[in-house]
């Protein structure tokens, strides 16, 4: 595709209920990030995965959270029980390791709120 | 851990200014990328300049410019002749291993 994209755009979600956000990286990048972004802060880490293995989870704040690739390509951050502190803008971002640059290219977000 | 500072979170200049976001970060690596990315109030984060810290010439496209400083591990980011469309927050990263790693950014806004 011509860019990453995300869905939904914008979530709303009751306290406690489960929320599943989508992530379609750039063709042919093996390389997918996750990232939450709080209101006027830089985006934290949460997970990294090449192709299929999820490589990296440390910044995954609890074991509500949990992200898959099954197929290498989509990938899908669900949060489990979802609380206030969730709120935030959740972005997705792919690379091409072979690049050799480490430059990562960012969808648009999915903005959550929980209420 | 590695840690980015930007220690101006908000700065106003008059359009067609020069402007000058600071960055310092820390890291242990010897030879790593650092990025400014740009994110506007549309939130979509684009790339604006990359640095490889093994080349000693400083990067530069178009109107954006870094004075990078290896040693001191600051990493600066010039903004000639600012237009409107500048405005947007600005977010320097150094690379770790295969992550990047965010500052909590500089709020710049361009004035008419």
């Amino acid at each position: 595709g011509a860019g990453v994209s995300q869905s939904p755009r914008y979530k709303v979600a009751k306290r406690g209920q489960d929320v599943a956000l989508r992530c379609d990286p750039i063709s042919g990048h093996v390389s997918l990030f996750w990232y939450q972004q709080a209101l006027g802060q830089g985006p934290e880490f949460l997970t990294y995965f090449q192709n299929e293995a999820q490589l990296d989870k440390s910044g995954l704040p609890s074991d509500r959270f949990f992200a898959e690739r099954p197929e290498g390509s989509v990938s899908t951050l669900k949060i489990q029980r979802t609380q206030q502190e969730d709120s935030a803008v959740y972005l997705c971002a792919s690379s091409d390791p072979l690049a050799g640059n480490y430059e990562q290219y960012f969808g648009p977000g999915t903005r959550l709120t929980v209420t | 851990a590695q840690t980015v500072t930007q220690s101006q979170p908000e700065m106003s200049v008059q359009e067609a200014e020069t402007v000058t976001l600071s960055c310092t970060y820390d890291t242990s690596e010897s030879n790593y990328y650092l990025f400014w990315y740009k994110q506007p109030p549309s939130r979509q984060m684009i790339l604006v300049i990359r640095q490889e810290a093994y080349k000693q010439q400083n990067a530069t496209e178009n109107r954006f410019s870094v004075n990078f400083q290896k040693a001191a591990k600051s990493f600066s980011l010039k903004i000639s002749d600012s237009q409107l469309g500048d405005t947007a927050m600005y977010f320097c990263a150094p690379n770790r291993d295969d992550k990047i790693i965010f500052g909590k950014g500089t709020r710049l806004h361009i004035l008419p």
